[in-house]
């Protein structure tokens, strides 16, 4: 069984700060795969990354950016310089790869709230 | 291109009613997933299913039934809702692990259920 920690219930912080979101994962699986979704207030649950457990390269999108850490078992997601439209609901989810079950496991979500 | 599509948006159920959310995927993806959220629990899966005509069962089955009887429909049913079954519902769909790396899976704009 895997389990996905979010141990953040909600950060908030003023815009232009540099905000980092915690993801902490446990599986027994050697291949799987790592997301983070964002759910702003209108409800839908955006994909904005995919990383598969063998490729441990942080990844840099604009002002997005995400460290995968196999040894501490973590996939932090860090926003630099917020901004209000960053305000949202962010989830980490794991999918095995092996073992059979390649059902995703979600986090309970980090509520991140950017005040002007 | 729909992608992953939830009738219907709303619905206020009274104790003791039924009803059937349907799930319609037009990417041909094989997995699909009904996930229920409630404040603070993050997305906990209800059932999923791996393909035409399988389901089984997730972390929180009780009280719901599910139906798969074409690829690209997935159904979930409440045949006697509770007030404890008021929440917001997800589906999803998503390839196998084998679909070329394209492991995320895509979510509907979800259910907004009210029992009463």
């Amino acid at each position: 069984a895997q389990k996905v920690t979010q141990a953040q219930t909600e950060i908030s912080v003023v815009e232009k700060e540099d905000v980092t979101l915690d993801c902490v994962y446990e599986t027994r699986d050697t291949t799987y795969y790592l997301f983070w979704y964002k759910q702003p207030p209108s409800g839908e649950l955006v994909f904005l990354i995919r990383r598969n457990s063998f490729d441990e390269q942080n990844e840099i999108s604009g002002r997005y950016s995400w460290n995968f850490q196999k040894s501490t078992s973590s996939f932090n997601f860090t926003i630099t310089a917020s901004q209000v439209v960053d305000s949202a609901v962010y989830f980490c989810a794991l999918r095995p790869a092996s073992g059979g079950s390649y059902i995703p496991t979600f986090g309970r979500g980090t509520s991140l709230i950017v005040h002007p | 291109n729909a992608g992953v599509t939830q009738t219907p948006k709303f619905r206020v159920l009274k104790t003791g009613q039924s009803m059937t959310l349907l799930c319609a995927q037009d990417m041909n993806h094989e997995y699909m997933y009904w996930y229920r959220q409630d404040p603070g629990m993050g997305l906990r899966l209800i059932h999923y299913s791996v393909g035409e005509g399988t389901t089984a069962k997730g972390e929180v089955p009780d009280g719901y039934n599910v139906s798969r009887l074409k690829k690209q429909n997935f159904l979930l049913g409440l045949e006697s809702a509770a007030p404890s079954q008021t929440s917001v519902y997800f589906c999803a769909s998503s390839y196998s692990i084998t679909g070329g790396g394209l492991t995320e899976a895509f979510f509907g704009q979800g259910t907004r259920l009210t029992v009463v």
